[in-house]
């Protein structure tokens, strides 16, 4: 069974561009959720979609965005980059009805923003 | 606001012995709490959890312990491996309106294990 599949692993932008990072969960997982992870701040969640519905939503700003489609793939969106935005973006999926806060995560997505 | 803290940002332990690390959280509506190990170049796995209800839940060489008065949390593995040197983070999540489990985890910033042969 293939894990959850992040693309693409690395990508260099420039402060002020958009970048889109995609996310194709576990066949079968209806859930994915988004998660930031930075030296100083660890892992925080960015979002969370079911059924390309938004269920939750973390303490980020507005140019943080996603979306999930019909075959639950996902994708999430930073438009007018900072430095600050650098980090490895990691998405996860999980079963509908797993165990509590078990979540199965890609390899991430690593962003460098000059 | 810091939820869920790892205060030692790094441990070093003989393989064979015990690695304990330790993790404190602020939040009371926390329902269940968990383990999530970390090798350079991957994704997080999970590892172990533990419910609220429960003070210890155990998993072969894995333990994870809860005091709930202390808001506090640990993971014990006994014997320490070479393998297991990672980066482990523990995370808790808070049942939310819909019901169920949810990906929404408030994750620490981990602990760097290092375990010598």
């Amino acid at each position: 069974k293939a894990g959850v599949t992040q693309t693409p692993r690395y990508l260099i932008k420039t402060r002020g561009q958009q970048v889109t990072l995609s996310c194709s969960p576990i066949s079968g997982h209806r859930s994915v959720s988004w998660y930031q992870q930075t030296p100083g701040q660890g892992l925080q969640f960015l979002f969370e979609y079911f059924s390309e519905t938004q269920r939750n939503k973390g303490n980020f700003p507005g140019r943080f965005s996603g979306r999930q489609f019909s075959n639950s793939r996902s994708e999430m969106n930073v438009s007018t980059l900072e430095l600050g935005d650098s980090a490895l973006y990691l998405c996860a999926s999980r079963k509908d009805r797993g165990h509590p806060g078990e979540l199965f995560f890609g390899e991430g997505s690593r962003l460098t923003v000059l | 606001d810091q939820q869920v803290k790892q205060n030692s940002p790094s441990l070093s332990v003989q393989e064979g012995r015990i690695s304990i690390l330790n993790c404190d959280y602020t939040n009371s509506m926390f329902d269940y709490f968990l383990w999530y190990k970390k090798y350079p170049a991957e994704g997080p796995t999970f590892l172990i959890s533990i419910s609220s209800i429960k003070d210890k839940n155990e998993d072969g060489r894995f333990t994870v312990f809860l005091n709930k008065s202390a808001k506090h949390l640990s993971l014990h593995i006994v014997p320490s491996q070479p393998g297991d040197s990672a980066v482990y983070f523990c995370a808790a999540s808070k049942r939310m309106n819909y019901g169920g489990s949810q990906g929404n985890l408030i994750f620490g910033k981990g602990t760097k294990l290092s375990v010598k042969p």
